[in-house]
């Protein structure tokens, strides 16, 4: 079964730092698009960052300078790390395997989401 | 940015009739070069995460119920449920991926009436 699963979320204080993972199964992430978005209690879906099979990455304006996507290819994972936190950085953050060209660029699956919260 | 603005923000329709959701980019979404609408409809149920229904506007994933639809063009765009079940209350999301960064449209929540 192809699916995502993510985990790492958790408490930190602003100003900190934590990395999230994203394994992946039924498929190989350097083979593909990877993709982070990340939803805002209460809120609606945001994209944050997404990294190409040639390795190429690519960040929203909101996190550029402080988030680095990357894979390790031996276990077949995709990691976030978030420093410098902000309170606004607060959110479930999502895994998604694309964008899949060829299916309109568009993101499955979708993992369970791992919650960070980021407060004193 | 492309700007995606759904509308309506809430809706609530009685079972067994048609829900219709819309959804307006800032933008044409339209690729010349093949002629497909990159924009795609997501469903949220509650703690749920999203999960892809619709691609290249009118395209159902596989697995997806047939009462599904999705339709329009350039920058207007439309997710139909023919006949609503009771399983198909969830936040419904329009996303395009025709420019970095992609870009959501609000969410527009279906309830039952």
């Amino acid at each position: 079964e192809v699916q995502v699963v993510e985990s790492g979320g958790g408490l930190v204080q602003p100003g900190g730092s934590l990395r999230v993972s994203c394994a992946a199964y039924g498929f190989t992430v350097s083979a593909n698009y990877m993709t982070w978005v990340r939803q805002a209690p209460g809120k609606g879906l945001q994209w944050v960052s997404v990294i190409y099979s040639d390795g190429s990455t690519y960040y929203a304006d909101s996190v550029k300078g402080r988030f680095t996507i990357s894979r390790d290819n031996s276990k077949n994972t995709v990691y976030l790390q978030m420093n410098t936190l902000r309170t606004e950085d607060t959110a479930v953050y999502y895994c998604a395997r694309g964008p899949k060209t060829t299916a309109g660029n568009s993101l499955d699956p979708w993992g369970q989401g791992t919650l960070v919260t980021v407060s004193s | 940015d492309i700007v995606m603005t759904q509308s309506p923000d809430s809706l609530a329709v009685s079972l067994g009739e048609r829900a219709t959701i819309n959804c307006k980019s800032s933008q044409s979404v339209l690729y010349s070069s093949d002629n497909k609408n990159y924009l795609a409809w997501y469903q949220q149920k509650t703690g749920e995460s999203p999960k892809l229904l619709i691609y290249w506007a009118s395209t159902r994933e596989s697995g997806v119920p047939d009462r599904f639809s999705g339709s329009g063009s350039g920058t207007d765009f439309t997710l139909t449920i023919s006949s609503l079940q009771a399983e198909d209350v969830a936040v419904y999301h329009c996303q395009q991926y025709y420019t970095t960064p992609p870009t959501f449209g609000q969410g527009t929540r279906l309830e039952i009436k």
